[in-house]
């Protein structure tokens, strides 16, 4: 089975603290994804990878930043966080960009920045 | 992404009917569509997905029909059980795009 890995369930952090949300995938996946989940909002997707050192902005990008160090592990940085990016954020990995239909997510992290 | 809706953001349920979710998408070059299921305190997980030139498909209990003339989207899961309660969504698709939910529908589904 597909594993993707979220390195906290609950984080809370304070406004302007720099905060990593590290995600890992167990399969081999070439492209990851970060989103984030508000209620009445759905799912946006904030930043994705389809290769080892290379981005690419989502829907809602600013004040995030992405690293992909490794083909494993893919990672959300909030510079300097603020309140209004308290919300769940979903990590997920696919097998590969085009025709693919299938992502695996992770179980979430819930940040509340307070 | 392609945008999408939903017409109905909760479905209750007896246990053992049959449930049917809708969902319309605005693009129609879109090529495949697919249904996500997240259950609480989980993320989202696949269920099935359909290309533009089908308009049914079959999986495990449920189908998924596809109506382009009109732009619409259904799942139907078939003795809808406890287990079955959860947010779906729906996803439209290009090729190479990468996948944008909706917000969702809850199904709800009472004993």
């Amino acid at each position: 089975d597909v594993k993707v890995t979220q390195s906290s369930r609950y984080l809370v952090k304070r406004t302007g603290e720099k905060v990593f949300l590290e995600c890992v995938q167990d399969m081999d996946h070439e492209n990851m994804f970060w989103y984030r989940q508000d209620p009445g909002l759905g799912l946006r997707l904030i930043y994705f990878s389809y290769d080892v050192k290379m981005k690419e902005k989502g829907d809602i990008p600013e004040g995030y930043s992405v690293s992909r160090e490794k083909k494993e592990r893919f990672s959300l940085i909030l510079e300097s966080a603020s309140t209004n990016q308290t919300s769940m954020y979903l990590c997920a990995s696919s097998i590969r960009r085009v025709d693919n239909t299938e992502a695996f997510f992770g179980q979430g992290t819930r940040l509340t920045v307070v | 992404g392609e945008s999408v809706g939903l017409h109905l953001p909760t479905l209750s349920v007896q246990e053992g009917d049959n449930s049917i979710i809708n969902c319309a998408y605005s693009n129609s070059a879109s090529d495949y569509f697919i249904w996500y299921k997240q259950e609480s305190g989980k993320g989202p997980q696949f269920i099935i997905d359909i290309r533009s030139n089908m308009d049914k498909r079959q999986g495990q209990r449920v189908t998924v029909l596809l109506n382009k003339t009109v732009k619409h989207l259904s799942l139907q899961i078939a003795a809808t059980q406890p287990g079955d309660s959860a947010v779906y969504f729906c996803v439209a698709k290009r090729r190479y795009s990468t996948l944008t939910f909706g917000k969702g529908t809850m199904l709800l589904v009472s004993p």
